[in-house]
């Protein structure tokens, strides 16, 4: 049962225009949102993150935005950049005590072309 | 760069054997978590420490075993292992009991033969 989806595994965008990644997801419990970002043979690097109280968060070129009714996030990257090519994965977080487990979804590549 | 540490970058063994990959946190850093990638199941979380004492356990097999140290680094032990135990290992840390955000080690992978 995936409770956090990805629905789309490539997404291509032209250099200096916007790239909007999507993800979706089921367990209501979840408040807290990550996105990462993972290029080959690397461990996944944190972006920027949403806690359920908000609706946007922003952070350079990278905007969050969390539509909780929906139950989807998306992450904003303007201007794309060709170095912003990599997996980006999103992440959701149903905090228990200390306990902070992230569960993932599976990715999408973005190929920003030059 | 993190600021996680893990080690080693690859191991290569065989089935059956044992083996125990290393992690350093982040200066300062409680939390430890351990996460696996595999090609068919993407990034899946095995199990937390926070500050020595076990947190919260996810999809982590009875062959595998991990502990915190009162420096705060962690080892993660797979023992009898099969060919399905091949995957990417990922430490990430993070700070006291309200943070979120965890930051990556560059990963062990593991290769079972």
């Amino acid at each position: 049962d995936q409770q956090v989806k990805q629905n789309s595994p490539s997404l291509s965008v032209q250099e200096g225009r916007i790239s909007i990644l999507n993800c979706d997801y089921t367990n209501s419990m979840f408040d807290y949102f990550l996105w990462y970002k993972k290029y080959p043979a690397e461990g996944p690097t944190f972006l920027i993150s949403i806690s359920s109280i908000k609706d946007k968060n922003e952070d350079g070129r990278f905007t969050v935005f969390l539509n909780k009714s929906a139950k989807h996030l998306s992450l904003h990257i303007v201007p794309s950049q060709p170095g912003d090519s990599a997996v980006y994965f999103c992440a959701a977080i149903r905090p228990s005590g200390s306990a902070r487990q992230l569960t993932f979804g599976s990715g999408t590549q973005l190929t920003v072309l030059p | 760069d993190s600021g996680v540490t893990q080690t080693p970058k690859h191991l290569i063994t065989a089935t059956g054997q044992r083996v125990t990959l290393r992690c350093s946190p982040r200066s300062g850093d409680l939390s430890v978590y351990w996460y696996q990638q595999s090609l068919d199941q993407g990034l899946q979380f095995l199990i937390q420490y926070y500050n020595g004492e076990e947190r919260a356990k996810g999809n982590i097999l009875e062959r595998f075993s991990a502990q915190q140290f009162p420096d705060l680094h962690s080892e993660l032990n797979l023992s009898s292992l099969e060919l399905g135990d091949s995957a990417l290992y990922f430490c990430a840390s993070s700070a006291g009991r309200g943070a979120y955000e965890q930051y990556f080690g560059p990963g062990t992978r593991l290769t079972v033969t």
